[in-house]
């Protein structure tokens, strides 16, 4: 199957400081991906919708200017956290759509975040 | 509002034997289908099954079936012959952005 590819797995940065997140659809293309987090035992909640060569669509109550997304290619969409926070930590899960609106979405393997 | 509920925040369940995980969808887009997600310790999102609106017939997948009742807006999980390394949080979700609360299932062996 497909292949969703999220780096780094953990990071953990002092507070103040911008942390990037990247996922790559490794075998297919993917105009769309989106980017939840999830905190532990909990649901995952998204927060953005990454559309390729526009600006990201995010869900209401999410800051943008503090969660930065980019999708400059077909494969690879970023997420920079930017001055973090503790409560910032959390688990980031990426999912890329393959096939357009109607393929099928697989996840990366999630990126988790602590600030100190 | 769409709305995905999971009533069971934790379930036990005896090695071998099967297990029901529940599941809810209030929505008013039908032209999605329901999807389950496993997510073990380590933090994937494996996909398990799906179920589109429109299909009559309940969706099987080896161990995985699903009960889909759609009057009662249901789409509950059914595993069978539950094994120790199916122990994970498992999540039911609407299209590709819903996400139910999760259950949690232990396997004891």
């Amino acid at each position: 199957g497909a292949v969703v590819s999220q780096h780094p797995s953990r990071v953990i940065c002092k507070s103040g400081t911008s942390v990037k997140i990247e996922c790559r659809s490794l075998d297919f293309q993917a105009t769309t991906m989106f980017w939840y987090r999830q905190f532990p035992k909990k649901s995952l909640m998204l927060m953005a919708t990454s559309n390729e060569g526009s600006k990201a669509t995010y869900e209401q109550g999410v800051e943008k200017d503090k969660f930065l997304i980019n999708h400059a290619s077909l494969t690879l969409s970023t997420l920079t956290v930017t001055s973090a926070h503790p409560e910032d930590s959390s688990f980031y899960i990426c999912s890329a759509l393959a096939g357009g609106n109607t393929g099928e979405l697989f996840f990366g393997e999630g990126s988790r975040l602590t600030v100190l | 509002a769409q709305k995905i509920t999971q009533t069971q925040p934790g379930m036990f369940v005896q090695e071998k034997e099967a297990v029901t995980l529940d599941c809810t969808y209030d929505t008013s887009d039908q032209s999605y289908g329901l999807f389950w997600y496993k997510q073990p310790s380590s933090g994937e999102m494996i996909f398990l099954i799906y179920q589109g609106s429109y299909d009559e017939q309940n969706a099987t997948e080896g161990r995985y079936s699903l009960n889909f009742q759609k009057a009662r807006k249901s789409a509950n999980l059914v595993i069978s012959a539950s094994q120790l390394g199916d122990s994970a949080m498992y999540f039911c979700a609407w299209g590709k952005l819903i996400f139910g609360q999760g259950t949690e299932l232990s396997v004891k062996p």
